[in-house]
């Protein structure tokens, strides 16, 4: 079965400070990865997700994660945070065999301060 | 394009009563998902189909929750009767294509409170 754990439900940094939300997977088999962020009363929209190309995913909004196999960890980043950040991101795994089935994090609260 | 629209975006209801939520996916996406999103966790599936076809509804809770989605366009999903613990969001989610790797398009959802 495959897992996600996000590690810290609420994250808070400075406007214009390093951003970073860690997430761990586990899954039997190669994963795709992805994650997705939902602004207030608003449904998931996607950021990245990697496909088992490059390890190193850029998205949207200036956010990138990196794939560590050795470390089953797939930690999203954006070096300088904006105010327009804050919101609720998701990191979710999917099963490369068979059909796509997302299984979702709980979820890291981030909160930019000014 | 427009999106994954869903109504109503809010329902108040008393328990026991019967609720409807209905979805229309993206124009030509043939994988249409609900996920269902208590306060504070990520998203946990409910049913998935491929056109009209459920092909996974193992965390479907079948006593009370129904699904359909006729002709493979729009669906909707009920409760009936419903309990305390149904109060969440409802969120329904369309793809254009099956296989893993495939983007999901979500909706705003729809906050059910159960009085």
């Amino acid at each position: 079965a495959q897992s996600v754990t996000q590690l810290g439900s609420h994250v808070s940094v400075s406007e214009g400070a390093l951003v970073l939300l860690r997430c761990n997977y586990s899954s039997s088999v190669p994963p795709y990865l992805f994650w997705y962020v939902q602004y207030p009363n608003q449904g998931l929209q996607l950021l990245l997700k990697y496909t088992s190309a490059a390890t190193l995913v850029k998205g949207i909004n200036g956010f990138e994660a990196e794939f560590k196999k050795s470390e089953t960890s797939f930690h999203l980043t954006k070096p300088s945070a904006h105010m327009s950040d804050a919101a609720e991101y998701f990191c979710a795994v999917s099963d490369t065999k068979g059909a796509q089935k997302l299984v979702f994090g709980q979820g890291t609260r981030l909160t930019i301060n000014p | 394009e427009a999106g994954v629209v869903q109504s109503p975006r809010y329902k108040i209801i008393e328990k026991k009563q019967p609720v409807a939520f209905w979805c229309n996916p993206i124009s030509g996406h043939n994988t249409l998902y609900w996920y269902l999103q208590n306060l504070g966790q990520g998203p946990e599936l409910l049913i998935r189909y491929e056109n009209e076809e459920a092909v996974d509804d193992s965390q479907l809770p079948k006593d009370r929750f129904s699904a359909e989605r006729l002709k493979g366009v729009d669906s909707t999903l009920k409760i009936q009767p419903a309990e305390l613990g149904d109060s969440a969001v409802y969120l329904c989610a369309s793809s254009p294509r099956t296989g893993p790797a495939g983007e999901l398009f979500f909706g705003e959802g729809s906050r059910l409170t159960v009085l």
